[in-house]
C-alpha cells in the first residue's frame, strides 16, 4: 500500500524559503503525478502544483514566482520550495499523488504544519 | 481559474438522515469532479471521482452525481462516523480548484 510522508522544519521566519519533502513508500513513483496542496488553520483547502515523475511541473499561478517542485525518483522524494514566505503561508502541506492528468488526488500523505514566525 | 461554490457551508443531521451536498462550477467541467471527506486533524480522503464513481472501499451509502456545472454529494442513512467536512475538487483544467467545504454535524 503507497504511504506518503511529509517532513521539514515546523518554523519558518518570513522572507526565507520553506522546504518540504515527501517520501514514497510501498509503491513506486514512477508514471504517477505528485502535487502539494496547502490549508491555512481552519480555511479550506489550497492546490499548490504538481510534478509528473519525468520532472514536468504544473503550478499555481497565485504562487508560480515563490515555488519550486522537484522530484527525486531514485530517493522516491517530492520536494516543495516556497520562497520569501509571510504569515499567510502558514498551513499544513499535503503531498497526494493522482494517477492521470486529469484526475484527482487518490492518496493523501497526513500533512505537515508549516507556522512562519519570526 | 474555474471557481466551485459549494453549498450549504454547514449542516446537520440525524443518524439515519439522508443529506444532499451541493458544488458548482463557474465553467463547465464534464464530469471531472471528487468529493473528499476531513475529519479534524486528518488529510483529505477521496470519496467519489468523476463525478459519480465510488472509490474503492467507502461505504455504498455515499453517492455522487452530476455533470458539467452542477454536481450533488448525497449521504444516505447517515452514520455517526460520517460528521466530517466535505470539499469538491474539479480535476478539469489547472490550476485545480476546490469547494470552500461543508461542514456536517450529526445531531
Amino acid at each position: 500500500q503507497v504511504h506518503l510522508q511529509e517532513s521539514g522544519p515546523g518554523l519558518v521566519k518570513p522572507s526565507e524559503t520553506l522546504s518540504l519533502t515527501c517520501i514514497v513508500s510501498g509503491g513506486s513513483i514512477s508514471s504517477y503525478y505528485w502535487s502539494w496542496i496547502r490549508q491555512p488553520p481552519g480555511k479550506g483547502l489550497e492546490w499548490i502544483g504538481y510534478i509528473f515523475y519525468s520532472g514536468s511541473t504544473n503550478y499555481n499561478p497565485s504562487l508560480k514566482s515563490r515555488v519550486t517542485i522537484s522530484v527525486d525518483t531514485s530517493k522516491k522524494q517530492i520536494s516543495l520550495k516556497l520562497s520569501s514566505v509571510t504569515a499567510a503561508d502558514t498551513a499544513v502541506y499535503y503531498c497526494a499523488r493522482f494517477v492521470g492528468w486529469n484526475d484527482g488526488p487518490d492518496i493523501w500523505g497526513q500533512g505537515t504544519m508549516v507556522t512562519v514566525s519570526s | 481559474d474555474i471557481q466551485m461554490t459549494q453549498s450549504p457551508s454547514s449542516l446537520s443531521a440525524s443518524v439515519g438522515d439522508r443529506v444532499t451536498i451541493t458544488c458548482r462550477a463557474s465553467q463547465g467541467i464534464r464530469n471531472d469532479l471528487g468529493w473528499y471527506q476531513q475529519k479534524p486533524g486528518k488529510a483529505p480522503k477521496r470519496l467519489i471521482y468523476g463525478a459519480s464513481s465510488l472509490q474503492s472501499g467507502v461505504p455504498s451509502r455515499f453517492s455522487g452525481s452530476g455533470s458539467g456545472t452542477e454536481f450533488t454529494l448525497t449521504i444516505s442513512n447517515l452514520q455517526p462516523e460520517d460528521s466530517a467536512t466535505y470539499y469538491c475538487l474539479q480535476h478539469n483544467s489547472y490550476p485545480r480548484t476546490f469547494g470552500q467545504g461543508t461542514k456536517l454535524e450529526i445531531k
